[in-house]
């Protein structure tokens, strides 16, 4: 069983359509938890970290849930420059990456 | 300056020759990362470094050669490459420790190994 595992996608979106991601993880000693976004030749950039209570950066909300393992990314009313790969990543006094989902919002 | 410098972006080498990537960061960190991504897949870790030692190293073969001459300085050493081991590599870091934050990447060297 994979550390980090997530939906590969591709997920295909129109314009303004909410999309969730989500993302599990075996390691319970995890200590910290992101999603990167990553585009196409590019190196993976910070989008959020993801707290215990959820947090919110304009269109994006990330949730943690400890006991399930378990970490989700919500992007809403998409736009055409969201198209990218997002990859959750997981501390466990190393960078765990899942294999990421690619997303295509289309016009 | 949150920035992760890589040198260089691009670099083509025969299976003989010897080269080196250099990365360097001025954030302060004391973790600092060597990842290779093939394409179409995620960042896959090969060595790190803690406070200028070497912690971690995930088998990697020994043709690659890691190097951290001081806290804001990595390098990778080449040597008698592969055509498989052409790939995006990438280096990273983070502030280190046991309270590990998030970790910020340079662009990249894309190698081709001919």
């Amino acid at each position: 069983r994979k550390e980090v595992e997530q939906d590969p996608g591709p997920f295909n979106v129109p314009e303004g359509a909410t999309v969730a991601f989500n993302c599990t993880y075996s390691n319970s000693a995890s200590q910290s938890f992101f999603w990167y976004r990553q585009d196409c030749r590019k190196e993976p950039k910070l989008l959020m970290s993801v707290y215990s209570s959820g947090n919110e950066d304009g269109r994006f909300t990330a949730q943690l849930n400890r006991a399930s393992q378990y970490i989700s990314l919500l992007i809403r009313d998409s736009k055409l420059s969201d198209s990218a790969t997002y990859l959750c990543v997981v501390n466990v006094f190393e960078l765990i990456f899942g294999q990421g989902t690619t997303l295509q919002v289309k016009p | 300056d949150t920035e992760v410098t890589q040198t260089p972006k691009h670099l083509v080498m025969g299976m003989t020759n010897k080269k080196s990537l250099k990365c360097e960061q001025h954030m302060g960190h004391r973790a600092m990362y060597w990842y290779k991504q093939k394409a179409k897949k995620p960042p896959e870790l090969m060595f790190v470094y803690s406070y200028e030692k070497l912690s971690i190293n995930e088998s990697v073969p020994s043709r690659f050669s890691p190097e951290c001459p001081n806290s804001s300085l990595l390098n990778l050493h080449l040597h008698a490459l592969q055509p498989e081991d052409s790939a995006l590599y990438l280096c990273a870091s983070s502030t280190g420790g046991r309270m590990n934050t998030e970790a910020f990447f340079g662009q990249g060297t894309r190698l081709t190994v001919v």
